[in-house]
């Protein structure tokens, strides 16, 4: 079983949408989770950094971690064709790395 | 600039042959990771520093890589006689303080091996 696991997409939505993007993780004791979006060919972006359960908001942009269900998910509102990236959620491993999803695919269309 | 920067951006070499790559992290940053990946996956971790101790290794870190980060600095990752397997973006993370904290990454080190 993959540590973190997302769905590689691709996502395509029309400009305005709301665009959700979600990942699983295997183990309840993990309590850091970090979302980064990454363009063709350039290096990972953070975006929102989480700790524990709830939300956390950011301009366009909301970071849920439900830890009961293991689900952590990237709201998007208004999403805008600039928005067209890949998006990697990652964990953070007992303080020593970051463990990554294989990110998905999402294509915002004007 | 004061984020990550890696050096070279694009690196192509013929099988066989050595090939270094540089890692500048943020400057107040002491621990600095090295990642590889390929197309359509995330990033997989190789190894981390903290200031200049290396403090895990990956599995995938075979026999013919090395990384250093000999005054808590900058970091370089070597891999002797490249095989294309090799191929991929390199991609060098820094962040501050113990676990819990953001990584910020550079832009990458796109190897290709031919």
């Amino acid at each position: 079983q993959k540590e973190v696991e997302q769905d590689p997409g691709p996502l395509s939505v029309p400009e305005g949408a709301i665009v959700s993007l979600n990942c699983t993780y295997s183990n309840s004791a993990f309590q850091y989770f970090m979302w980064y979006r990454q363009y063709s060919r350039k290096g990972p972006e953070l975006l929102m950094y989480t700790y524990s359960s709830g939300n956390k908001e950011d301009g366009r942009f909301t970071a849920q971690v439900d830890k009961s269900s293991k689900y952590i998910s990237l709201f998007i509102r208004d999403s805008q064709p600039s928005d067209s990236a890949t998006y990697l959620c990652a964990r953070d491993n007992y303080g020593q790395n970051f463990v990554f999803g294989p990110g998905t695919r999402l294509s915002v269309l004007p | 600039d004061t984020g990550v920067s890696q050096d070279p951006r694009h690196k192509i070499t013929k099988r066989g042959q050595n090939v270094t790559f540089r890692c500048d992290p943020i400057s107040e940053h002491n621990r600095l990771y090295w990642y590889r990946q390929t197309l359509g996956q995330g990033p997989e971790f190789l190894t981390y520093f903290q200031n200049e101790a290396q403090l895990e290794k990956s599995r995938l870190l075979s026999d013919r890589f090395s990384a250093e980060r000999p005054k808590g600095s900058f970091s370089t990752l070597e891999i002797q006689r490249t095989e294309q397997g090799d191929s991929a973006m390199y991609l060098c993370a820094s962040s501050s303080g113990t676990g819990g904290t953001e990584a910020f990454f550079g832009q990458g080190t796109r190897l290709t091996v031919v």
